[in-house]
């Protein structure tokens, strides 16, 4: 079983819908989670850490976060364009400095 | 802000030379900095952690007599490719932690071609 698991797609979602991407993990004592973006021949940016149960809205994105169900996911709302690229999942397990990444899904917004 | 450069962003090279890879956090002093490989249509994969003024901490199957890293200062770390074959051709891309939070933050990548 992969550590971080993610659905590779490509998911499509029209212009101004909300996606939802998703997330597992297998570390059950896992206390740091991000989201990050990556567009195509770029390195990953950073759009979203969380670390305790439930909701957290920046902007257009929500990162929410289920412990007791080892998932995390990530909503963007009013979908631009703009927003089609990988999105990568990474999540730091307990007692240790390093991300492990899922494989990413990658999300084309429809115009 | 959190901002980290590399340098350069694209090296071309014959094999069997080496090549050296810059990482800097331009407005933060990095606790921890971490090297990463990603190939065509795959996923990051951690080459090593490295920590101001200690010896860096290599993930299993990587080499670390061929991928040597240096980390003099709390905003520099090198990673040098040497004896560079066809094969580790990828973009190598490093990252920086403030410590605070976990959060990393990614430079812009070196793309490496080797001949």
């Amino acid at each position: 079983q992969k550590e971080v698991e993610q659905n590779s797609g490509p998911l499509s979602v029209p212009e101004g819908a909300i996606a939802s991407l998703n997330c597992t993990y297998s570390d059950r004592g896992s206390q740091s989670f991000f989201w990050y973006r990556q567009y195509s021949g770029k390195s990953p940016e950073l759009i979203m850490s969380i670390y305790s149960n439930g909701d957290k809205e920046d902007g257009r994105f929500t990162a929410q976060l289920n412990k007791a169900s080892q998932y995390v996911s990530l909503l963007i709302r009013d979908s631009q364009p703009s927003d089609s690229a990988t999105y990568l999942c990474a999540v730091m397990g307990s007692g240790a400095q390093k991300l492990v990444f899922g494989q990413g899904t990658r999300l084309t917004i429809n115009p | 802000g959190a901002v980290v450069s590399q340098h350069p962003s694209r090296v071309i090279c014959k094999s069997g030379t080496s090549v050296k890879i810059e990482c800097r956090s331009l407005d933060f002093q990095a606790t921890t900095m971490f090297w990463y490989r990603q190939f065509p249509k795959q996923s990051l994969m951690l080459m090593a952690t490295s920590n101001e003024g200690s010896k860096a901490t290599y993930e299993q199957g990587v080499e670390k007599d061929k991928f040597l890293i240096n980390h003099a200062s709390l905003t520099l770390s090198t990673l040098t490719v040497t004896s560079a074959h066809p094969e580790d051709s990828s973009f190598y891309i490093c990252s920086a932690s403030k410590g605070a939070d976990n959060e990393q933050f990614f430079g812009p990548g070196t793309r490496l071609t080797v001949l």
